[in-house]
């Protein structure tokens, strides 16, 4: 079946670093992508989707990349906020949903 | 706009006592998941349903029933709540339709055992 990965449990890093949250996915299926992030005590709330056209999208400092030759959809931002601090969830969706384990970004001042 | 309603918002239970939670959307969405969130930790599926009266088992399904009456509600039944257990209870919706719409989720439901 379809699966996500997401390999960083936690990633640390201080304010104003670049940030790279790292999501392959497997897929028999060319599968829609996305993002969410989830602050404390809040549901998960959708950060970004993959566009079917190549276009990069972007959303509050962050983008990602589709990338099918390597099934990748790497989350990037160039410079880490402390509001950062979240839980981020990639996603797969061909028929049904798929969910990757999360990475805790964890931003230091 | 639509939305997702989950009750109760908290709920606190005995051990052993079977407890329902419940979802609501008017998205006319086809799919409903439920998914438990222990602290700190990653989201982990327990049922999903594709349409009224479809039940699909998740990774977490034992000591969990689930039931989809209609198109619009997705109940989530604790056969028998654990001692000292607590965990946020997340519900979910998406087009079956239409991969590119991202799933959206309810607000959740915070249940403590005592």
């Amino acid at each position: 079946g379809d699966s996500v990965t997401q390999t960083e449990g936690l990633v640390t890093l201080t304010e104003g670093l670049p940030v790279m949250l790292n999501c392959t996915y497997q897929s028999t299926y060319s599968p829609f992508l996305f993002w969410y992030v989830q602050h404390l005590n809040e549901a998960p709330k959708l950060l970004l989707k993959s566009f079917t056209d190549n276009k990069r999208p972007e959303h509050q400092g962050f983008h990602a990349t589709l990338h099918k030759s390597s099934s990748s959809f790497h989350l990037q931002k160039s410079s880490a906020q402390l509001s950062d601090s979240a839980l981020y969830y990639c996603a797969s969706n061909t028929n049904k949903v798929v969910f990757g384990t999360g990475t805790r970004l964890q931003v230091l001042p | 706009g639509g939305i997702i309603t989950q009750t109760p918002k908290f709920l606190i239970g005995q051990e052993g006592q079977k407890l329902t939670l419940k979802c609501q959307q008017n998205f006319n969405h086809d799919t409903m998941y439920w998914y438990r969130q222990d602290s700190g930790k990653g989201l982990r599926l327990i049922y999903y349903s594709i349409t009224e009266n479809d039940l699909q088992k998740g990774d977490l399904s034992e000591g969990y029933d689930a039931s989809r009456e209609k198109k619009s509600s997705f109940s989530l039944t604790v056969t028998s709540a654990q001692k000292n257990e607590m965990a946020v209870f997340l519900c979910a919706s998406s087009s079956r339709q239409d991969n590119n719409q991202a799933p959206l989720f309810g607000e959740g439901t915070r249940l403590s055992v005592l």
